[in-house]
């Protein structure tokens, strides 16, 4: 079975821009998590997804958002881009959206905001 | 607030002597309790996980951790470290909610040869 699958894996803008990034969930997962992760500090939450509606949101601007589609795949736009948006941002998948189990990461999409 | 501290940046070990990467945890409700790993340019990858039970868990690739209540910690142990363990381990917890899982800054395991 394939695992998360993120993209683009790397991918390079210029401040102001925005940025749309991609995130196919295992099969049979109905919830998506996105992380931010700067270099040297642990993942940071962005949002979380399940059935297709909001249920968690990290201290990130309205400049982050995200949805998830009907199949479970999910989206995440920043717009404006910083240069502080510079980072790995990786999404992970996991069956419920309120349980005990562990999460799935994808391998993530580094993004350079030149 | 849930939170979880990890006091080392780095832990340096031989190949073949035990390792122990710390954790620390701040939780309001029982604990839910998570070690990854992430390899160089990676995502991360379930290593173990405590909700209830044995205070000893077993996981992936010969780890255990040991929880322990009154300490509020949930340290990660192996009883021989190889050369490939070497990597970035992050604890994490999951928030009472249950919608999100908080990360520590992370401890870098170099094993040497």
């Amino acid at each position: 079975d394939a695992g998360v699958t993120q993209s683009p894996t790397h991918l390079i803008k210029t401040r102001g821009q925005h940025v749309t990034l991609r995130c196919s969930p295992i099969s049979g997962h109905k919830s998506v998590s996105w992380y931010q992760q700067v270099l040297g500090q642990g993942p940071q939450f962005i949002f979380q997804y399940y059935e297709k509606e909001e249920r968690g949101r990290g201290n990130f601007p309205d400049r982050f958002s995200a949805r998830q589609f009907p199949n479970y795949s999910s989206e995440l736009n920043v717009n404006a881009l910083l240069l502080g948006d510079s980072a790995l941002y990786l999404c992970a998948s996991s069956f419920g959206g309120l349980n005990t189990g562990e999460l799935f990461f994808g391998e993530g999409s580094r993004l350079t905001v030149l | 607030a849930q939170s979880v501290a990890q006091p080392e940046d780095q832990v340096n070990v031989a190949e073949g002597n035990p390792l122990t990467v710390k954790c620390t945890y701040s939780v309001s409700g029982n604990p839910y309790l998570f070690w990854y790993v992430q390899y160089p340019n990676r995502g991360l990858q379930f290593l173990l996980k405590y909700i209830t039970g044995d205070n000893l868990v077993k996981g992936s690739y010969g780890f255990e951790a040991e929880f322990n209540k009154s300490q509020t910690s949930f340290h990660l142990k192996k009883p021989s470290a190889l050369v490939s363990d070497s990597a970035l381990y992050f604890c994490a917890v999951r928030d009472t909610g249950g919608f999100k899982t908080i990360f520590g800054a992370g401890t870098r395991l170099f094993v040497k040869a």
